[in-house]
């Protein structure tokens, strides 16, 4: 089982542009997340799917978009890029089994900056 | 008052000593807690679950839930220099409804050699 993973693993954007990063799971677990990480501080979540085809926001979803067309991918995309997205992205995925909130399990990361 | 609060440190123990990190959450309805460590430059790990008052060892790691005062800890016994990273409590702040978790800020832990 190769887990969660990502690609990139590190991106420049310039301000304005666009891009997806993208997060696969062989877990086959319904759950999946992106969170954001400014440096020294702990994690905030963007998006999260149950399920595919069923998204939800998070804590700080404004200048992203999410999709879930399958079980296995999720990602993330980045409109209008602004070096306020400046961040580490990490993507993770849980069983979510009905009613347990279950281990999350992290993706490397993708860093990005935004000049 | 944030939803889950952690001392950000850094917690400086000598090698061998109990580190103790501390974690308190603002929602009585959570039910689920978690001890991540993550080293610098990486992805969160999971160290601990716990959803039950009381303390749950595994190996050096110990996490304990006090649910009537919203305060979960872990402590690392015989502490090692490997054991120097940020530890981040998560908590599923809403109850089993919440479908997601929310963290602390993390405390940075460094074990003195």
């Amino acid at each position: 089982n190769a887990g969660v993973t990502q690609t990139p693993k590190f991106r420049i954007l310039k301000i304005g542009q666009s891009m997806t990063l993208q997060c696969t799971q062989d877990m086959n677990h319904n759950y999946m997340y992106w969170y954001r990480q400014d440096p020294g501080m702990g994690l905030k979540l963007i998006y999260y799917s149950v399920g595919a085809g069923i998204t939800d926001k998070g804590e700080v979803p404004n200048g992203y978009n999410v999709s879930r067309s399958t079980t296995e991918d999720f990602p993330l995309r980045l409109e209008l890029a602004a070096p306020s997205q400046t961040s580490v992205y990490f993507c993770a995925s849980s069983a979510g089994r009905r009613g347990i909130q279950e281990t999350q399990y992290f993706g490397p990361g993708t860093r990005l900056l935004v000049l | 008052q944030k939803e889950v609060e952690q001392n950000s440190g850094p917690l400086s123990v000598p090698e061998g000593a109990i580190a103790s990190l501390n974690c308190t959450y603002s929602d009585r309805v959570s039910q689920s807690f978690f001890w991540y460590r993550q080293y610098s430059g990486k992805s969160p790990e999971l160290i601990m679950s716990i959803y039950s008052n009381g303390d749950k060892e595994d190996g050096r790691f110990t996490a304990q839930l006090n649910k009537a005062s919203q305060y979960v800890s872990l402590l690392i016994r015989d502490s090692q220099p490997s054991d120097s990273a940020t530890y981040l409590c998560a908590v599923n702040i809403g109850g089993t409804g919440r479908r997601a978790l929310t963290f602390g800020s993390g405390t940075r832990l460094q074990v003195q050699p």
